[in-house]
């Protein structure tokens, strides 16, 4: 199975920080790479998908870049609302697998 | 407007049996792969495998492969998850998510969990 890591389980973060979250996988996905925010009690929400393109409805301060093996999501300035739990996905090979998370936390 | 309804949440006692459910509304149900992802409580998450509701081919991950079981119904629109005999271990919120097309694999739309509870 190819292995996602996210390089950090939890950020301390404050409001309007530019804000990186690493996803890393075992082997090259190419640009097979999504992206997901949980919010707490509800069901994930698709941010980015194939690397770098932005879901349709997704504030524009969300990026996502990278290809091979390293990737990025950015929040350009968190707002309060970021504040959620974001998750990689790869499915460039079955089974496709998921990242085990970056929880953000206020400072 | 896309939704996916998931059956309520379940209590169930190690060893018995049990099937949630995941309807389609809002697209052409038989379009679009459904995948289960699985959510332990306090914990990430976990692909389990999709299916095609058009034809029901299916693949599992090969960790739930053989503890799980994956069926579609057109007619209803919806598709299921069995456990022919429960553990503990299966006491997790499931996630349904609509799949972008047979060649993009990312969930564009997801139910809202079903919490299942196995206890004795």
């Amino acid at each position: 199975d190819i292995q996602l890591t996210q390089s950090a389980s939890s950020l301390s973060v404050s409001v309007g920080d530019r804000v990186t979250i690493s996803c890393r996988a075992s082997q090259d996905i190419s640009n097979f790479l999504n992206w997901y925010q949980q919010k707490p009690g509800k069901a994930p929400k698709l941010l980015v998908f194939d690397a770098s393109y932005l879901e349709t409805g997704v504030p524009s301060r969300f990026s996502g870049s990278g290809s091979g093996t390293d990737f990025i999501l950015t929040i350009s300035s968190l707002q309060p609302e970021d504040i959620a739990t974001y998750y990689c996905q790869q499915y460039d090979k079955l089974p496709n697998t998921f990242g085990q998370g970056t929880k953000l936390v206020i400072k | 407007e896309v939704k996916l309804e998931q059956s309520g949440a379940e209590v169930r006692m190690p060893g018995e049996s049990l099937t949630i459910s995941c309807k389609g509304s809002g697209y052409t149900f038989r379009n679009y792969w459904i995948n289960w992802v699985r959510q332990m409580p306090g914990k990430g998450l976990e692909w389990m495998g999709r299916i095609d509701p058009d034809d029901s081919y299916i693949n599992y991950n090969p960790s739930f492969q053989g503890h799980i079981r994956f069926s579609a119904d057109k007619a209803t629109k919806s598709v299921f998850l069995e456990w022919t005999s429960l553990r503990a271990s299966d006491t997790a919120t499931y996630y349904c998510a609509r799949q972008s097309t047979v060649m993009k694999g990312y969930l564009e739309n997801w139910g809202q969990g079903t919490l299942v509870t196995v206890t004795a």
